[in-house]
């Protein structure tokens, strides 16, 4: 069985810090695809960006960045210079290959203090 | 390019009533669909999944049911609502051919049973 697991329930920090969201997953698989989604008050759910487990370069875009580890089992999203527009919900989520299926951890609520 | 639509976007209904939330999406074919439901502060939980016409999954068992009557429609429908039926549903699709399951998200629809 496949797990999701997002440790921080509720993080604050100020904006103009960076800030990392962590994310450790649990599967037997060898090929399987990691997910980032924000939540925004709005509350639909955007998409960010998916990793595949053979890929483990990271991943730079704008102020947002991954870091995927294997050996960890983790895939950790860090925010840059935050911004108020960054506070959201943000979920971390696992897919195996051919599955239909998506795992969604528990989510992490980012507040950035003006 | 591809859009996903969801009404009613908000709705209070008293305990007992019946419930019909309805799903599309335009600019794919043959898409894999799904309803989440997100209690309030709470992750997102996998209700019912389809891979095609007349084709359902069920996740969770419960008072509610979907269908799917065409490819790209799906309807999340109860007989009778609880209090518990409260909650944030949101419907995603993802293309039925890849071998990943990047889903995308429709803006949900929030549902008070009082």
């Amino acid at each position: 069985a496949q797990k999701v697991t997002q440790a921080q329930t509720e993080i604050s920090v100020v904006e103009k810090e960076d800030v990392t969201l962590d994310c450790v997953y649990e599967t037997r698989d060898t090929t399987y695809y990691l997910f980032w989604y924000k939540q925004p008050p709005s509350g639909e759910l955007v998409f960010l960006i998916r990793r595949n487990s053979f890929d483990e370069q990271n991943e730079i875009s704008g102020r947002y960045s991954w870091n995927f580890q294997k050996s960890t089992s983790s895939f950790n999203f860090t925010i840059t210079a935050s911004q108020v527009v960054d506070s959201a919900v943000y979920f971390c989520a696992l897919s195996m290959r051919g599955n239909e299926k998506l795992t969604f951890g528990t989510g992490t609520r980012l507040t950035i203090i003006p | 390019s591809q859009t996903i639509h969801q009404w009613p976007a908000t709705l209070v209904q008293p305990v007992g009533s019946p419930l019909s939330l309805e799903c599309t999406v335009e600019g794919t074919s043959n898409p894999n669909l799904y309803w989440y439901r997100q209690a309030a502060g709470r992750g997102l939980q996998l209700l019912f999944y389809s891979v095609g016409i007349g084709q359902i999954s069920s996740e969770v068992p419960q008072n509610l049911s979907a269908s799917r009557p065409q490819d790209r429609q799906f309807i999340l429908s109860s007989k009778k609502l609880l209090l518990s039926d409260s909650g944030f549903y949101l419907c995603a699709w993802t293309s039925g051919r890849r071998l990943y399951n990047e889903q995308f998200f429709g803006p949900g629809t929030r549902l008070t049973v009082l």
